[in-house]
């Protein structure tokens, strides 16, 4: 079982829609969540950052996190043509040494496409 | 304020050349993660420096990969005697500290191919 799951999609919606995006994970050490667009032959950008479990919202954008579960949920409302991208979720847990990394861990990505 | 710069953005190497990518992190930040994209794969982590110390290199292959970052210049993720597999997307991100987060910021990546 790998790390954390993402559906690659492609998943395509008409302009409007609501998009539920989700990652499965296994390493109950993860505290921290993101969730990364990425357009082609661009570098990841960060949309949502979410510490244990909980809601955040950011306009548009709403990221859950349930950790009983090892879920995690972004939700874009009134999705644009603009949003069209691949959305990576991404988790790190605390180094076990203090100085340690932060390091990643992504799922695949799922490819979006809005369609006017 | 200039984004974190990766160069050359396109390389293009034949099998057994050596591979340099240059990343260069946003003003104030002295944290540096590098990640590998591969076709059809997400991130992977691949190693952790800050100012000319190598913290976490767990992710990278134990031969022909090295990374540095010197006090002054760039970081630098070297590839020895490429081999196709080589090819993928490199990233950086760089940071003020050691976390990811909110103040973390990957460049445009280094698109290598190897033929």
């Amino acid at each position: 079982q790998k790390e954390v799951e993402q559906d690659p999609g492609p998943l395509s919606v008409p302009e409007g829609a609501i998009v539920s995006l989700n990652c499965t994970y296994s390493n109950s050490a993860f505290q921290y969540f993101m969730w990364y667009r990425q357009y082609s032959r661009k570098g990841p950008e960060l949309l949502m950052y979410t510490y244990s479990s909980g809601n955040k919202e950011d306009g548009r954008f709403t990221a859950q996190v349930d950790k009983s579960s090892k879920y995690i949920s972004l939700f874009i409302r009134d999705s644009q043509p603009s949003d069209s991208a691949t959305y990576l979720c991404a988790m790190s847990a605390v180094p076990p040494s203090g100085a340690g990394s932060y390091q990643l861990t992504f799922g695949k990505g799922t490819k979006l496409s809005v369609i006017p | 304020n200039a984004g974190v710069m990766q160069n050359p953005r396109h390389l293009v190497r034949r099998r057994g050349q050596e591979a340099r990518l240059r990343c260069s992190p946003m003003k104030g930040h002295s944290h540096v993660y590098w990640y590998r994209q591969l076709p059809e794969e997400g991130l992977k982590f691949m190693v952790y420096l800050q100012k000319e110390n190598i913290i976490d290199e767990s992710g990278m292959p134990k031969e022909r990969f090295s990374a540095e970052f010197p006090k002054e210049g760039p970081s630098i993720l070297r590839i020895q005697q490429v081999v196709r597999g080589d090819s993928a997307a490199y990233f950086c991100a760089s940071s003020p500290r050691q976390t990811m987060n909110t103040e973390a910021f990957f460049g445009q990546g280094t698109r290598l191919t190897v033929v």
